[in-house]
């Protein structure tokens, strides 16, 4: 089955600077790649999600990129928050939304 | 968008009980998952929730420790049976939602087992 690692697992910024979090994924074949933020005492929220028909995808501060070739995907947060710390978890399927693989998570504070 | 509504939000239970949880959505739904979130871990799908049948276990899970029913298309139910210290988890619903091809959670059931 699909093996996704996710780094860092911690990441502390100053609010203001840009956050980067990678995920490397093991089965070429799959082909969506949702990422999810978790606050304290709630369940995941996604926040962006590609697909492996593009490479790059952004939604205001948040972008996602995709290498297909070294199958690894990251989320790039820019002019961080403190309302952006939480748990990010990065996630791959070969089916779609369906039957998702998750990493380990990464847990962000911004510093205010 | 959709809402999935989860009940207990937490509950403590003892060794040897069981517990379900119901998860109910607002809106149409294609499909119907339970997650596990164990402590400070990432999430891990116990099963697919089959409308009128028998849910699909993950590796590592079984029908009789966590049995699950879905009577209709946007209602859902886990038990946890005869529960264990390791048990104590974070139970989550989630859904397909009917035209967006992404998956939604609910808030999650803490639970915990004394």
């Amino acid at each position: 089955g699909e093996n996704v690692e996710q780094h860092p697992s911690t990441l502390s910024v100053q609010e203001g600077d840009s956050a980067v979090i990678k995920c490397t994924y093991s089965d070429s074949a799959s082909n969506y790649f949702p990422w999810y933020k978790q606050e304290l005492g709630k369940g995941p929220q996604l926040i962006i999600d590609i697909r492996s028909n593009v490479g790059e995808k952004k939604d205001q501060r948040i972008a996602v990129t995709l290498n297909k070739t070294a199958k690894h995907f990251s989320l790039h947060i820019t002019e961080t928050q403190p309302e952006d710390s939480a748990v990010y978890f990065c996630a791959a399927s070969i089916a779609g939304a369906n039957n998702l693989f998750f990493g380990t998570g990464t847990r962000l504070t911004v510093i205010p | 968008s959709a809402v999935i509504s989860q009940k207990p939000s937490r509950d403590i239970c003892q060794r040897g009980t069981s517990l379900t949880i119901q998860c109910q959505v607002d809106s149409q739904v294609t499909m119907m998952f339970w997650y596990r979130q164990q402590p400070g871990q990432s999430l891990t799908l116990i099963a697919t929730a089959n409308q009128g049948s028998e849910a699909t276990y993950e590796s590592g899970f079984v029908i009789d420790k966590f049995p699950i029913s879905r009577p209709n298309l946007t209602f859902s139910t886990l038990t946890v049976s005869n529960m264990s210290p390791e048990d104590s988890s974070i139970y989550l619903c989630s859904a397909l939602i009917s035209g967006a091809n992404v998956l939604t959670f609910g808030a999650g059931s803490r639970l915990t087992v004394l």
